[in-house]
């Protein structure tokens, strides 16, 4: 099973609401990503934690927090978002192992994101 | 700019015939790359991956050719079926980025009747 699963799948929200997205997999995955995706274009990282700490921010700006509350669960939680943040939302996970080579990371189906 | 790059942005095969998606990468230390499909609406699934230590790597279907000499790599599906209309991308993992992957820009495959 490599399944990743997100909730909502769709989300619209004003720009002064507060939301959140909602990542799981039950793989014992100990690595997971957010991506944010526009039409046409491929995914662009914004976070990784590692056993449940964030070990990369790829300069997200503060209006987008991640959380990881175990190693099953992640969210994002949005703030004061722009139009411009409108996109697709993937969620990833790898199985972080210990043995230095890079390990196979596999999406969810994403939330689709409005922001009016 | 990104390090890797798909040499077509669209690619139209007849039902049944062999795709050859190619994709070339910039960065020569890269230790991993991978295969992911991306259906309208859906999120990436992964196709196939090779190390850098492999030239090929055959799946159902697929099969990943890695060369090295020239930085380049490609992903054939056999027989190809209208499922596989999708696009299509090429990730690379360079050094020092762990667990970092570089997308190319993408690939769509229309397969036609």
């Amino acid at each position: 099973d490599t399944e990743v699963t997100q909730t909502p799948k769709h989300l619209v929200m004003g720009m002064t609401n507060k939301k959140s997205l909602k990542c799981e997999q039950h793989m014992g995955h100990r690595a997971m990503y957010w991506y944010k995706q526009k039409a046409k274009k491929p995914p662009e990282l914004m976070f990784v934690y590692s056993y449940e700490k964030l070990s990369i921010n790829e300069s997200v700006p503060s209006r987008f927090s991640p959380e990881c509350p175990n190693s099953s669960l992640l969210n994002l939680h949005l703030h004061a978002l722009q139009p411009e943040d409108s996109a697709l939302y993937l969620c990833a996970s790898s199985q972080s192992s210990q043995t230095g080579f890079t390990d196979t990371q596999y999406f969810g189906p994403g939330t689709r994101l409005t922001v009016l | 700019g990104e390090s890797v790059g798909l040499h077509l942005p669209t690619l139209s095969v007849q039902e049944g015939d062999n795709s050859i998606i190619n994709c070339a990468y910039s960065n020569s230390a890269s230790d991993y790359f991978i295969w992911y499909k991306q259906e309208s609406g859906k999120g990436p699934q992964f196709i196939i991956d090779i190390r850098s230590n492999m030239d090929k790597r055959q799946g159902q279907r697929v099969t990943v050719l890695l060369n090295k000499t020239v930085k380049h790599l490609s992903l054939q599906i056999a027989a190809t079926q209208p499922g596989d209309s999708a696009v299509y991308f090429c990730a690379e993992n360079p050094p020092g980025s762990a667990r970092q992957l570089t997308f190319g820009s993408g690939t769509q495959l229309t397969v036609l009747p």
